[in-house]
């Protein structure tokens, strides 16, 4: 069985500062990685994913994240947050069913 | 339109009514998704439909009855629901069950 662990439940920044949001997974076998972000009142955007090849994944808004076999994370990083990027974040894992962590909450204040 | 549309956005529903979700996908994408996401909890997978054939149920209750009468439209009946059904249901879909989902915006629904 897969499972996803992210550690922090909500992380407060300040804007212009760099975050990392961190997502731990566990599987018998190889699985592909997500990580999702929902806005206020929307649904769940695809950030970015991985799939195979080059460990680290560049996605939408200027995040990226790195695939880490020996520590099993995938780990989301953005150099520089907005407000806009107040949102919850979601790492998900699948090999045939996709299975979400908790979530975590991205509060990005002036 | 575009991508994972969901209507009705937001439903107030009595415990007697009997009302229904209805999820449209514009991708042709060949499954389709139904999610519970409440408050304080990861999102559950509820229904997995792939071409159009109920793949999985994970142990949902018989008040909420998915139906797929194409692989573009997905529906979600529900009939003498409780207040703890009350949450946002969302509507994925993807090239085929397994693939990268794509979300609608979801279902606000509240049961009183």
């Amino acid at each position: 069985a897969q499972s996803v662990t992210q550690l922090d439940s909500q992380v407060p920044v300040f804007e212009e500062a760099p975050v990392e949001l961190r997502c731990n997974y566990s599987s018998s076998v190889s699985v592909y990685l997500f990580w999702y972000v929902q806005y206020p009142n929307q649904g769940l955007q695809l950030l970015l994913k991985y799939l195979s090849g080059s460990t680290l994944v560049k996605g939408i808004n200027g995040f990226e994240a790195e695939f880490n076999k020996s520590q099993t994370s995938f780990h989301l990083r953005k150099p520089s947050v907005h407000i806009s990027d107040t949102a919850e974040y979601f790492c998900a894992v699948t090999r045939w069913k996709l299975v979400f962590g908790t979530g975590t909450r991205l509060l990005v204040s002036p | 339109e575009t991508g994972v549309t969901q209507t009705p956005r937001h439903l107030v529903m009595g415990m007697t009514n009997k009302k229904s979700l209805k999820c449209e996908q514009h991708l042709g994408h060949n499954a389709m998704y139904w999610y519970k996401q409440s408050a304080k909890k990861p999102l559950e997978l509820m229904f997995v439909y792939n071409f159009k054939e109920q793949t999985e149920n994970n142990s949902v209750p018989s008040r909420f009855s998915p139906e797929c009468p194409n692989s573009s439209h997905l529906f979600l009946h529900l009939h003498t629901l409780q207040p703890e059904d009350s949450a946002l249901y969302l509507c994925a879909s993807s090239q085929e069950a397994g693939e990268t989902q794509y979300f609608g915006p979801g279902t606000r629904l509240l049961v009183l």
